[in-house]
């Protein structure tokens, strides 16, 4: 089958580094695709990795890692308003359609 | 250009009552995702549309779910006989179908409450 894992929640400090993992079991991999979703609002796309590596993008990096099925979010000076759920996600190729299967979150509490 | 929309934002049904909700995808996109989201919980897949076509309904959770999409554009998600399990964020996502790259734009929601 295809399943994700990250953790439920993950609690920082304003101002500090943290880093939420994902792994991944799933057939036809391509990619692994990072989404942001604060309460009451709509995902929103922050990364995509299809090769290893470290990927950055201003304070926000990704990292995949396809041999150990695994990746990670990394964000860095820590604003509270950086406080959301993060949701990962693998591309992947299914009865001949990319598709994204998703993970169940991971909330991010930001503490002053 | 305009986003993702959904209508209505919210929705508030008696269960039995049949529901639509709609989407209305960013121009050109020729992908058309519906999700499920229940409160404090991941995306729930339901359904893809790869222009008017529906190559993938597996995420359908039974046959009161149906959906439709017509002129390559805008998506219609019908609800039969509602039960208070349906109420949920139902979200749609639009992108350009290219595939492997593929980014993914959601609407704002439609919050389906059935009492």
């Amino acid at each position: 089958g295809q399943s994700l894992e990250q953790p439920s929640e993950v609690t920082a400090v304003e101002g500090a580094i943290v880093q939420i993992n994902c792994t991944y079991q799933t057939s036809g991999f391509y990619g692994l695709s990072w989404y942001q979703q604060h309460d009451g609002g709509a995902p929103t796309f922050l990364s995509y990795n299809a090769l290893d590596g470290l990927e950055e993008t201003g304070r926000f990096s990704s990292f995949l890692s396809r041999s150990d099925s695994y990746g990670y979010l990394l964000l860095q000076e820590l604003q509270m308003k950086d406080s959301a759920s993060y949701f990962c996600a693998v591309r992947a190729l299914r009865d001949s359609n990319y598709q994204l299967i998703w993970g169940a979150g991971t909330k991010l509490i930001i503490k002053p | 250009g305009a986003g993702v929309s959904q209508s209505p934002s919210n929705k508030v049904t008696e269960k039995g009552k049949d529901v639509e909700l709609r989407c209305d995808p960013i121009s050109g996109h020729t992908a058309l995702y519906w999700y499920r989201q229940s409160l404090g919980q991941g995306l729930e897949f339901l359904i893809y549309f790869q222009g008017n076509s529906a190559p993938d309904k597996s995420g359908l959770p039974s046959d009161r779910f149906s959906a439709e999409r017509t002129g390559g554009s805008v998506s219609t998600l019908t609800i039969q006989r509602t039960q208070q399990e349906d109420s949920a964020v139902y979200l749609c996502a639009s992108s350009l179908g290219r595939g492997r790259t593929d980014t993914q734009y959601f609407g704002p929601g439609t919050r389906l409450t059935v009492l």
